[in-house]
């Protein structure tokens, strides 16, 4: 199994909503992160998780939450966003921390009403 | 701010020919310069890397050039196909102990059968 599956795949919400965006990998891979992509632009890092712990939050707001409840999981939790929130959410991992191939999954197209 | 970014947003090539895609870096701290293809509606995937110390690396069918005297590094496609068309992001990381991967802006590689 080489994958990284992310659901759901589209999610709408509101500003006021709780959601959780969730990621799965059974690689064995120890490196988990997210990624956020905004229409025709690259990916911007915003967490990395080594060894199920937070190392990186790249300045992030609170509004989003990640967690890591175990090595093949990843979620990330969404609170009061704001419509410029909306874009793809790229979850990815890689065998270890330093490794500089990072298997993505597909995304999850998020858009802020 | 980014300190990866690429010459051409649009590339087209007929099938078989072979398909060279340019990019600039300013950080001259990196470690690794890494190719990734974002497909449509796709993750991006990992293609190929070079570390620092080096300057040409060959994968299948792909070569990359890495120009440290002009901060230029290049992707080599040979034989291109139409599923290689997609979006290319070069990318740099810092061996920092964790894989921070800093996208460039992107070319769209449009193969013609």
């Amino acid at each position: 199994d080489t994958e990284v599956t992310q659901t759901p795949k589209h999610l709408v919400m509101g500003m006021t909503n709780k959601k959780s965006l969730k990621c799965e990998q059974h690689m064995g891979h120890r490196a988990m992160y997210w990624y956020k992509q905004k229409a025709k632009k690259p990916p911007e890092l915003m967490f990395v998780y080594s060894y199920e712990k937070l190392s990186i939050n790249e300045s992030v707001p609170s509004r989003f939450s990640p967690e890591c409840p175990n090595s093949s999981l990843l979620n990330l939790h969404l609170h009061a966003l704001q419509p410029e929130d909306s874009a793809l959410y790229l979850c990815a991992s890689s065998q270890d921390p330093g490794s500089t191939e990072a298997f993505f999954g597909q995304g999850t197209r998020l858009t802020v009403v | 701010g980014e300190s990866v970014g690429l010459h051409l947003p649009t590339l087209s090539v007929q099938e078989g020919d072979n398909s060279i895609i340019n990019c600039a870096y300013s950080n001259s701290a990196s470690d690794y310069f890494i190719w990734y293809k974002q497909e449509s509606g796709k993750g991006p995937q990992f293609i190929i890397d070079i570390r620092s110390n080096m300057d040409k690396r060959q994968g299948q069918r792909v070569t990359v050039l890495l120009n440290k005297t002009v901060k230029h590094l290049s992707l080599q496609i040979a034989a291109t196909q139409p599923g290689d068309s997609a979006v290319y992001f070069c990318a740099e990381s810092i061996d920092s102990g964790y894989s921070t991967l800093t996208f460039g802006k992107g070319t769209m590689l449009l193969v013609s059968p």
